[in-house]
């Protein structure tokens, strides 16, 4: 399954909203994740289940979405999110991810 | 509280064999629902996944790696090493291992989480 992510990065004000869509070559069930990679180290789950938010993160993160779309929306964009979000599907095998969207701060 | 660490050379010449240990606390790979993975990422790339294996000893790989990858668990020693035979400069990269889970009734998994720090691996000669 291909998943394609877009955009590739994006520059944002503090305090915008920021969506970031990633768009599966089959329908996936629940099966899918977001992943935040702040610069310079390891992944961190954020969202699994396509919408549920793992706990720690602040509810300005959502997902949302199913069947072959799914949204990750930043409802306020602050300094420390700046990072590159990743998406995974989990349906079947092989796992595959997006090519990430790198967000920064304009 | 999980943790998983990556240990293995930082630099391997080309043809040979790449030896990779996944040690891990905090869970039991003998819980049915339980995985570790193994996935990399090319230094400005993108993730990629390499290989599961499961409490079951059911192992998973990614296909586009032409069979070169060998998973293995030792659930007395909390350990799962990955292998990659026959590297080349492409394999040059960030490893982590990764702990899996999700449905507990269903068997399904739902995450990564949490991964280890990775370990970066060049390949040259």
């Amino acid at each position: 399954i291909q998943l394609t992510q877009s955009p590739s990065s994006l520059s944002a004000s503090v305090g915008d909203r920021v969506t970031i869509t990633c768009r599966a070559s089959q329908v996936i069930g629940k099966y899918f994740a977001w992943y935040q990679q702040l610069p310079g180290t390891a992944p961190k789950l954020l969202i699994y289940a396509a919408s549920t938010l793992k706990s720690g993160f602040p509810s300005r993160f959502s997902g949302s979405g199913s069947g072959t779309d799914f949204t990750l929306t930043i409802s306020s964009l602050q300094p420390e999110d700046v990072a590159t979000y990743y998406c995974q599907q989990l349906n079947s095998f092989p796992w595959t991810f997006g090519q990430g969207t790198k967000v920064e701060i304009k | 509280q999980i943790t998983l660490t990556e240990s293995g050379p930082t630099l391997v010449k080309p043809t040979q064999t790449l030896t990779l240990t996944c040690t891990f606390s905090g869970f039991s790979l003998n819980i049915p629902g339980v995985g570790v993975g193994w996935l990399r990422q090319p230094p400005g790339k993108a993730l990629e996944w390499l290989a599961l294996v499961h409490w079951n000893g059911d192992k998973r790989y990614n296909p586009s790696l032409n069979n070169r990858l060998t998973i293995t668990k030792d659930t007395s020693r909390n350990q799962v090493v990955l292998t990659v035979a026959n590297v080349g400069p492409v394999d040059t990269a960030t490893y982590y291992c990764a702990h899996s889970s999700g449905d507990l009734e269903l068997l399904r998994f739902l995450w990564f989480d949490p991964w280890g720090q990775g370990t970066l691996v060049a390949v040259s000669s």
